[in-house]
C-alpha cells in the first residue's frame, strides 16, 4: 500500500492560473519535502516542512508556495502558473535529518 | 555550499558486463552519502546508503562506497541485467540540514 500518494497525477493548466497540487503520506514522518525534475538539472527541491504548520524554502522556490496543514498533507501552489513551470513534480517524506526519503509517483504539469 | 557531481549522464551495456559509475561530493561537515534508482513512471526509491568512508554498502547485488581522500563515492555491480535499466542518483546528505542533494543521474540502458 503506498506510503506517498499524490494528486493529481496529470494536471494541464492555462498561463495565469491557479494551480495546487496535493501530497498525502502514511509514513508518520515529520519532514515532507516538493521537487520538481526536469532534464538536465535532476531533482531540485522548492519547499519543505518540519511538521504541521512549518514551511521552508528550498533551493528554487521563486513562484511556489508550500502549505503543512497536518502531518498528513503538504501542499504546493502556484499562484500564477508560467509555462516555465512545465515539469514532474515529486513529493516526499523523511523521518529525521539527511535520512531516506520516500517519494510519491509524481504529477506530471503542463501549463499552456 | 555542498554539492554532488554526477558526470556519466547515460551509459549503455549489455546484459551480464560490469557497471561503474562515480560521483564526487563537496561539504565541510560529515557526509551520509546514497544512491536511488527511479524507474520509468515512479518516483525516486532507496538502493543503498553509505554511512562510513570506505564501508560497503550492499543491495540487490549492486555495492557502493565512497573514499574521503578523494571525497568520491561508486556504485557497481558485477553483473548486470535488462531489468536494472533506470536512472540512478547518487545523493548527498550533511548533518547540518535536513535536506539531500541530488546529483543530476545516470540513465542506464541494459542491452539483451
Amino acid at each position: 500500500e503506498a506510503a506517498v500518494t499524490q494528486s493529481p497525477r496529470n494536471k494541464v493548466a492555462v498561463t495565469g492560473g491557479k494551480v495546487t497540487l496535493s501530497c498525502n503520506q502514511t509514513n508518520n514522518h515529520n519532514n515532507m519535502y516538493w521537487y520538481r525534475q526536469d532534464t538536465g538539472h535532476g531533482l531540485r527541491l522548492i519547499h519543505y516542512s518540519y511538521g504541521a504548520g512549518s514551511t521552508e524554502k528550498g533551493d528554487i522556490p521563486d513562484g511556489y508556495k508550500a502549505s503543512r496543514p497536518s502531518q498528513e498533507n503538504f501542499s504546493l501552489i502556484l499562484e500564477l502558473a508560467t509555462p516555465s513551470q512545465t515539469s514532474v513534480y515529486f513529493c516526499a517524506s523523511g523521518e529525521y535529518n539527511y535520512a531516506e526519503q520516500f517519494f510519491g509517483p509524481g504529477t506530471r504539469l503542463t501549463v499552456l | 555550499g555542498d554539492s554532488v557531481t554526477q558526470m556519466q549522464g547515460q551509459v549503455t551495456l549489455s546484459e551480464d558486463d560490469f557497471l561503474f559509475i562515480n560521483c564526487t561530493y563537496s561539504t565541510t561537515w560529515y557526509p551520509t552519502l546514497f544512491w536511488y534508482v527511479q524507474y520509468p513512471g515512479e518516483g525516486p526509491q532507496l538502493l543503498l546508503k553509505v554511512t562510513t568512508a570506505n564501508n560497503k554498502g550492499i543491495s540487490r547485488g549492486f555495492e557502493a562506497t565512497y573514499d574521503k581522500r578523494t571525497t568520491s563515492f561508486h556504485l557497481q555491480k558485477a553483473s548486470v541485467q535488462e531489468s536494472d535499466s533506470a536512472v540512478y542518483y547518487c545523493v548527498l546528505g550533511t548533518g547540518n540540514t535536513r535536506k539531500l542533494i541530488f546529483g543530476l543521474g545516470t540513465t542506464l540502458q541494459v542491452q539483451p
